[in-house]
């Protein structure tokens, strides 16, 4: 079973403050996936990586930077927290570049910005 | 570039009832779809894809999908639901071989489910 586990679950930060959310897949995959999902927008793409070190913008980059130094391992910076980044964060990974595979999704971190 | 729309927003039915969801997507070439459904505190899962072969795509639970590529479309159905399927439902399409893989997500559906 494809495990995706986030570094918390739930978590309550100060305006202002550097935020780290950190996502670990155990199956090798090579693509990883950050999103933001809100009450009747879905899931919004924020940073996606095919490999080790790449990354590339999704649709809503904005205050938001990525880090994948090992392949497991994606991170989700938040460079100065703002209370509109008050949401819930889902990392994801799938195998390949290929677009059949799907998506695995962790359990998600509900971040509350004060 | 890709977009989804699911235009059921919410939706209540009774145990037993037919379910059917719409999914419409925009995109000329050919695509992957997907449904992924979250259960209440639960993180997201596929209930079924469809990428080629038989239009109508069978997954967890009970649940099908039809693939008209005529329409646009591919809607999520179950005849007989479950208060167990009370959750949020997702459609996703991204493009296909040669195009990209990420996929586009819809704004889902909730789903309610009364005993």
């Amino acid at each position: 079973d494809v495990k995706v586990t986030q570094s918390s679950r739930y978590l309550v930060k100060r305006t202002g403050e550097k935020v780290f959310l950190e996502c670990v897949q155990d199956m090798d995959h090579e693509n990883m996936f950050w999103y933001r999902q809100d009450p009747g927008l879905g899931l919004r793409l924020i940073y996606f990586s095919y490999d080790v070190k790449m990354k590339e913008k999704g649709d809503i980059p904005e205050g938001y930077s990525v880090s994948r130094e090992k392949k497991e391992r994606f991170s989700l910076i938040l460079e100065s927290a703002s209370t509109n980044q008050t949401s819930m964060y889902l990392c994801a990974s799938s195998l390949r570049r290929d677009g059949t595979y799907e998506q695995y999704f962790g359990p998600g971190t509900r971040l509350t910005v004060t | 570039a890709q977009s989804v729309s699911q235009h059921n927003h919410h939706v209540i039915l009774s145990e037993a009832a037919s379910l059917e969801l719409g999914c419409n997507y925009s995109y000329g070439g050919t695509v992957n779809l997907f449904w992924y459904v979250q259960y209440p505190g639960q993180h997201l899962q596929l209930l079924l894809k469809y990428f080629s072969g038989d239009p109508l795509v069978k997954g967890i639970k009970g649940f099908e999908a039809e693939f008209i590529k005529s329409k646009f479309s591919f809607n999520l159905r179950k005849p007989s639901v479950q208060w167990s399927d009370t959750a949020e439902y997702f459609c996703a399409v991204n493009a296909g071989r040669g195009g990209s893989y990420i996929p586009t997500f819809g704004r889902g559906t909730s789903l309610i489910v009364h005993p």
